[in-house]
């Protein structure tokens, strides 16, 4: 597709349930990274992924987080037994590695809301 | 730990008028800074991008400078439109190319007709 694409848009969730967020970056991009935006705070970095390995996960907030990418492409976040301050803006983002820093681009995000 | 601060937190102007958003960041051993914009309920648009080698990119009314060595970078804009009102947020990479995005909390910025 010409941009990142998330799904779903919006998830709204019972406390306690677990949920998975995919992310589709732009092809080529072998660069995927997380964010989380929480109402009136900034973007708080998760993880990211340079091909199917994670060399930076040092920012998923707990255990119940955890993130994969398959075929250097497709990634899918999940959260375990949700609690309501993981309510957030959940943001994809992708970028070319290797090409000077190339600009990351995002997707429109997921907004979970945690019941 | 790279920290980023933006001021203002937010600005009105009126239409018309040229504006200057600023961005300051802890760590100058950075790849490099990017701005975005963000439109309510919308993920993140990029706008600029500066290498740490550069000094400043510019993008139709947009001019983004960095000085790398005082830990600053300012986004200019030139006659504001209303169209222009949305939360600018100001990034920087870490020193190496696959290095996290540090932002910013974002300047709010309401551009009245």
């Amino acid at each position: 597709g010409a941009g990142v694409s998330q799904s779903p848009s919006n998830k709204v969730t019972e406390k306690g349930k677990d949920v998975e967020l995919r992310c589709d970056p732009i092809s080529g991009h072998t660069a995927l990274y997380w964010y989380r935006q929480s109402l009136g705070q900034g973007l708080e970095f998760l993880i990211y992924f340079q091909g199917n390995s994670a060399p930076d996960k040092s920012g998923l907030p707990s255990d119940r987080f955890s993130a994969e990418r398959t075929g250097g492409s497709v990634s899918t976040l999940t959260i375990q037994r949700t609690q309501q301050e993981d309510s957030a803006v959940y943001l994809c983002a992708s970028s070319r590695k290797g090409q000077g820093g190339s600009p990351l681009h995002f997707g429109n995000g997921t907004r979970l809301t945690v019941t | 730990k790279q920290e980023v601060t933006q001021i203002p937190a937010a600005l009105s102007v009126p239409e018309g008028e040229n504006l200057v958003l600023n961005c300051s960041f802890t760590d100058s051993a950075i790849y490099n800074l990017q701005w975005f914009r963000q439109d309510p309920g919308k993920g993140l648009t990029s706008l600029l991008l500066i290498q740490s080698s550069q000094r400043e990119q510019t993008s139709g009314r947009l001019n983004a400078s960095l000085d790398k060595s005082s830990g600053r970078s300012t986004l200019y804009i030139a006659a504001s439109q209303p169209g222009d009102s949305a939360t600018y947020l100001c990034a920087v990479r870490g020193d190496t190319s696959g290095s996290r995005l540090t932002f910013g909390e974002g300047t709010q910025l309401t551009v009245n007709p």
